[in-house]
Parts: structure tokens; C-alpha cells; sequence
């Protein structure tokens, strides 16, 4: 079992939807959650992050935390063809941080 | 306020050739990763230094690679020789202490 699973994709959604992207991870004392996005040939920049069970909200993102789940995710609202791009989930356990393989997440007009 | 800075963007090399890598971390942060990335995966932490004193270097290939940071601040990762399975994109990142990663714009690596 990998340590961080994502659905490799590619999730097509149109444009305006809300995108929802996925993320599991097998470490129960991981402390901390963050969501990368990355562009085709560019570095991962940090979207967000989350420590607490719950919803945080950051403009059109929202990133949710389930840790008896072992579940993250992060939904896009009003999805805009600029969202397309590859989404890494990273868990922090100490001061590792282990990344998904990434979801990819094309955005249609 | 600059970003972590990374050079060569590119490096296309012969297999048994040696290849080194810089990295110029955000100023202040303390901490700097080397990650190396293939194409559809994550990133892989290679090492983690803080300060000038390497914390985890448990996934460096040591026959092969090797990073210094010797005034803490910027470093450099070397890989000799070279092997075609070394074509990857190498990240460098830089936090505080146990703060968010910032990534630099990564080496391209392209080992022939």
C-alpha cells in the first residue's frame, strides 16, 4: 500500500463545476495535509493546507480533513480552464513530507 | 522577495558523465530539500538539510549522489556517474523549520 494514494485521473470537468479531488493516506500519526498544484513543466505551488478535522476555506478552494477516514481532499468551485493542472497531495509525519502521485484535473470550456 | 533559485533549468549528458546542481534557498529558511521527480509521480525527498548538517539522507543513492551545503545556505547536488534511469526532474525546496515547503523551479535532467 502506498503511503499517499490519488486517483491518477485525468477527473474532465466543465467549466464552473466544482472539481473534486482525492486523497488517502495509510499513516495515522501524519499531522499535516497539503495540497500542490502543478502545472506541465513548472514546480508544485502550494494551494493549502489543513491540520484539523474539518473544512478550510481559501477563496474557491476548500480543502477537507478526515483523520479517522485517513481522507483528505480538495474541492474547486466554479472550476476555470486556469485550474487545469496536475493536484499533489503531500502528508507531513515529523518533517518528512510524502507526496501522491497526482491527480490531473482538465478543466473544459 | 526572491524564491528558491535552481540552476542549470536544463542538463543533457552522456551516461558515465558527471553532473552537478545548485540550489539558492529562500532567505532566512533554514531547511532546504533536494526531491527528485519522474514524470507522473511525486516528488521524492532525496535529503533534508538544516542548517549546513544533513537530517535525512536515508534515500540518497550514495554510490552515486552526493550534496553538500557547506555555509547553510546554498547547496549543491553532484551525481557521478550519470545513469539513464537519472533522467528525472530534481527539485529543490526550502522551509523554516517545520514550515511550508517552497519549491524552486526544478533541473531537468536528460541522461543519454
Amino acid at each position: 500500500q502506498k503511503e499517499v494514494e490519488q486517483n491518477s485521473g485525468p477527473l474532465s470537468v466543465p467549466e464552473g463545476a466544482i472539481a473534486s479531488l482525492n486523497c488517502t493516506y495509510s499513516d495515522r500519526g501524519s499531522q499535516s495535509f497539503f495540497w500542490y498544484r502543478q502545472y506541465s513543466g513548472k514546480s508544485p505551488e502550494l494551494i493549502m493546507f489543513i491540520y484539523s478535522n474539518g473544512d478550510k476555506e481559501d477563496g474557491r478552494f476548500t480543502a477537507q480533513l478526515n483523520k479517522a477516514s485517513q481522507y483528505v481532499s480538495l474541492l474547486i468551485r466554479d472550476s476555470q480552464p486556469s485550474d487545469s493542472a496536475t493536484y499533489l497531495c503531500a502528508v507531513r509525519n515529523t518533517d518528512k513530507l510524502i507526496f501522491g502521485t497526482g491527480t490531473r484535473l482538465q478543466v473544459f470550456p | 522577495e526572491a524564491g528558491v533559485v535552481q540552476s542549470p533549468r536544463y542538463k543533457i549528458i552522456e551516461k558515465k558523465q558527471p553532473v552537478a546542481f545548485w540550489c539558492n534557498p529562500i532567505s532566512g529558511h533554514n531547511t532546504l530539500y533536494w526531491y527528485l521527480q519522474n514524470l507522473g509521480q511525486g516528488p521524492e525527498l532525496l535529503i533534508r538539510y538544516e542548517n549546513e548538517e544533513a537530517v535525512d539522507d536515508s534515500q540518497l543513492p550514495k554510490d552515486r549522489f552526493s550534496a553538500e551545503r557547506l555555509k547553510g545556505v546554498d547547496s549543491t547536488l553532484k551525481i557521478q556517474p550519470a545513469e539513464l534511469g537519472d533522467s528525472a526532474v530534481y527539485l529543490c525546496a526550502s522551509s523554516l523549520v517545520g514550515g511550508t515547503q517552497y519549491f524552486g523551479p526544478g533541473t531537468r535532467l536528460t541522461v543519454l
